[in-house]
């Protein structure tokens, strides 16, 4: 079965910190990933997806980036992390165009 | 452009009442996916329900039951005889079913809460 894990899964970063949250998925090959942020008491806002390595789609122009060095590894990163960056981080997966994506148990940021 | 409204912000029931949670969404393309998914306090989406547009059949799974209606744009999600693990923040979400479009768009969510 298909499993899909993120750390850390909290972190507490001063402002001008660099970031960097990793995702990995397994069970399952060349998936679709995805990033999205939760802000508090808001709904999901995705930030980024891939549907292979190297290959990165930007859904908002933002403070971050990501990066897919592996099939199944996805990564989000900041160079100097902004007050706004706090959040709940969320990564996902899918398969086969009609499935749902699956998400991961999140991290939850807090920049100070 | 795609939208999904959740218009009930929060829901109180007590244990064992049934409970309506609303989905409204707007869409210009003839087919499409709608999403149920619930969120429990400890963060992790969980996936409930996944509805093509074409396959308007109301569906049951135990005390979840779901009504689709493309003529007024709704899908809605009913608990029956609800209980405290039901308790959680729940999205609808909806996405273009063409080759490449990535983007799930979700409502803000309904909070629930079961009153023991």
């Amino acid at each position: 079965s298909q499993t899909i894990h993120q750390w850390p899964a909290t972190l507490v970063q001063p402002v001008g910190s660099p970031l960097s949250l990793e995702c990995t998925v397994e069970g399952t090959s060349n998936p679709n990933l995805y990033w999205y942020r939760q802000a508090a008491g808001r709904g999901l806002q995705l930030l980024f997806y891939s549907v292979g390595i190297g290959q990165i789609s930007s859904e908002v122009p933002q403070n971050l980036s990501a990066s897919r060095p592996q099939d199944r590894q996805f990564i989000l990163s900041s160079k100097k992390l902004l007050l706004s960056d706090s959040g709940f981080y969320l990564c996902a997966w899918r398969t086969g165009a009609p499935n749902p994506q699956y998400f991961g148990p999140g991290t939850r940021l807090t920049v100070t | 452009a795609q939208k999904v409204t959740q218009a009930q912000t929060e829901i109180s029931v007590v244990e064992k009442e049934d409970v309506t949670l609303d989905c409204v969404y707007e869409t210009r393309d003839t087919t499409y996916y709608l999403f149920w998914y619930k969120q429990p306090p400890s963060g992790e989406l969980v996936f409930l329900i996944r509805r093509n547009s074409f396959d308007e059949q109301n569906e049951i799974s135990g005390r979840y039951s779901w009504n689709f209606q493309k003529s007024t744009s709704s899908f809605n999600f009913t608990i029956t005889a609800s209980q405290v693990v039901d308790s959680a923040v729940y999205f609808c979400a909806l996405r273009r079913s063409n080759f490449g479009n990535e983007k799930l768009t979700f409502g803000t969510g309904t909070r629930l809460t079961i009153i023991p």
